[in-house]
């Protein structure tokens, strides 16, 4: 079955910088990759997806980029600020099924 | 606006003992309905996923079983908690079809001593 694998389990910038988070998958059938924060004893929070007929997807501050031959994907915070401070999780999914898949999460701790 | 409504927030239950976790979505019909588990500083194992009514399928063996009983609500349950079990239990939904945003409830946070 499908594996996805995050590679930075902790990751920590300068307020002001930009952090990049870096997944990887083993199905070539996936096609949907979702990215999570979830903020101390907290539920998870939606923040970007990718689908594999793009290969960049932007929303503000936000940045993902799919790179299928690599089976990568990555998440790029820009401007990062204290707020960012969370777990990230990236995931994911093929199109024709109900499971997503979930990378093992990366701490990001944004310092001032 | 679709809402999705987790009870209990929490529980401190003995080894043995029996569980029911419960979900409700308000505001959309038909939704793919999910359970994730997440152990303590871990990732997030999807336990069932369901389509429909009375339909539940396993993603993996946990010794808990799901239900369907209204096409609002998902059952989490077991006769006989192992302490295994304790960790932070989310249920989510989806728009039916294709998988997209799934969207999560507030957690049910198990404590099995």
């Amino acid at each position: 079955g499908e594996k996805v694998e995050q590679h930075e389990s902790t990751l920590s910038v300068r307020e002001g910088d930009s952090a990049v988070i870096n997944c990887t998958y083993t199905d070539t059938a996936s096609s949907y990759f979702p990215w999570y924060k979830q903020e101390a004893g907290k539920s998870l929070h939606f923040v970007i997806d990718i689908r594999s007929n793009v290969d960049r997807k932007q929303s503000q501050r936000l940045i993902v980029l799919l790179d299928k031959k690599a089976k990568r994907f990555s998440l790029h915070i820009t401007a990062t600020q204290p707020e960012d401070s969370a777990i990230y999780f990236c995931a994911g999914s093929t199109s024709s099924g109900q499971k997503l898949v979930f990378g093992q999460g990366t701490i990001l701790k944004v310092y001032l | 606006a679709q809402t999705i409504h987790q009870w209990p927030v929490a529980e401190i239950k003995a080894v043995g003992s029996p569980l029911s976790l419960g979900c409700t979505i308000k505001g959309k019909s038909s939704p793919n309905l999910y359970w994730y588990w997440q152990a303590t500083g871990g990732t997030l194992q999807q336990l069932f996923y369901s389509i429909t009514v009375g339909q539940v399928e396993s993603v993996v063996q946990l010794n808990l079983s799901a239900s369907r009983p209204k096409d609002d609500q998902f059952i989490l349950s077991t006769e006989k908690l192992l302490l295994s079990h304790s960790g932070f239990y989310l249920c989510a939904w989806s728009h039916a079809g294709t998988i997209t945003e799934v969207f999560f409830g507030k957690g049910t946070r198990l404590t099995v001593v």
